[in-house]
């Protein structure tokens, strides 16, 4: 069965960096594209990044462009997200997401559990 | 000017139908849109519902009842998500997405309240 756990997350203080991980399983990771979704403490979803299957394309939300990297590594059927400059507004659950479809065509079919990142002084 | 707008709340009762709306931003032309659903229980990640852009192009997610249906009122630039039947376990949060300008974007979202 399709799994994604992701892992990575913690408190950091404003300016820090942190990695968060995504491991796959149950599936042809490098066949699929994959994003990031990430929900502030009780509020709603707000779309972070989409990298392509092959890791040939990327694209950013504009709150974190600059800041945040999507990457892939197909041999270990990981996705990675890359956090600099971290602010308190980047404090939320992070999901990471298989999508399936045409490009910009996506639909989210199975999601991880989340991370927690708390950015905080 | 939010690019999707949904209202917050919304409550029903069982056995009824209820319909949520998610309200494209002016210039944002829903027609040219596929529009997706998801729910989102509390302490869980969303799920897919399903996508709609016009009758012939609409999809369910897998296991996800036909009670659950898309549609668009494309005189208030709109997309709809239809539950007929109300169950208690619909209650939930309902988020609409679209891709727009190479970035996904997602509304406020909807809790609706089965009561």
């Amino acid at each position: 069965q399709v799994q994604l756990v992701e892992s990575g997350g913690g408190v950091v203080q404003p300016g820090w960096s942190l990695r968060l991980s995504c491991a796959a399983s149950g599936f042809t990771f490098s066949d699929y594209g994959m994003h990031w979704v990430r929900q502030a403490p009780g509020k709603g979803l707000e779309w972070v990044a989409v990298i392509w299957h092959d890791g040939s394309n990327h694209f950013y939300a504009e709150s974190v462009k600059g800041r945040f990297t999507i990457s892939r590594d197909n041999s270990k059927n990981t996705l990675y997200l890359q956090m600099n400059s971290l602010r308190a507004e980047d404090t939320a659950v992070y999901y990471c997401a298989r999508i399936v479809g045409g490009d910009f065509d996506w639909l989210s079919d199975y999601w991880g559990q989340g991370t927690l990142v708390t950015v905080s002084s | 000017q939010a690019v999707l707008t949904q209202p917050s709340s919304l409550s029903a009762s069982p056995g009824a139908s209820a319909s949520l709306t998610c309200t494209l931003r002016s210039g944002v032309n829903v027609g040219s849109y596929r529009i997706f659903w998801y729910q989102q229980k509390p302490g869980s990640p969303p799920q897919y519902l399903l996508r709609y852009k016009s009758d012939s192009d609409q999809q369910r997610g897998s296991g996800v009842p036909s009670r659950f249906s898309g549609s668009k009122d494309a005189s208030a630039n709109a997309g709809i998500l239809l539950i007929s039947g109300l169950q208690s376990e619909d209650e939930a949060d309902y988020y609409c997405m679209i891709w727009h300008s190479s970035a996904g974007v997602f509304g406020g979202g909807t809790k609706l309240t089965v009561l």
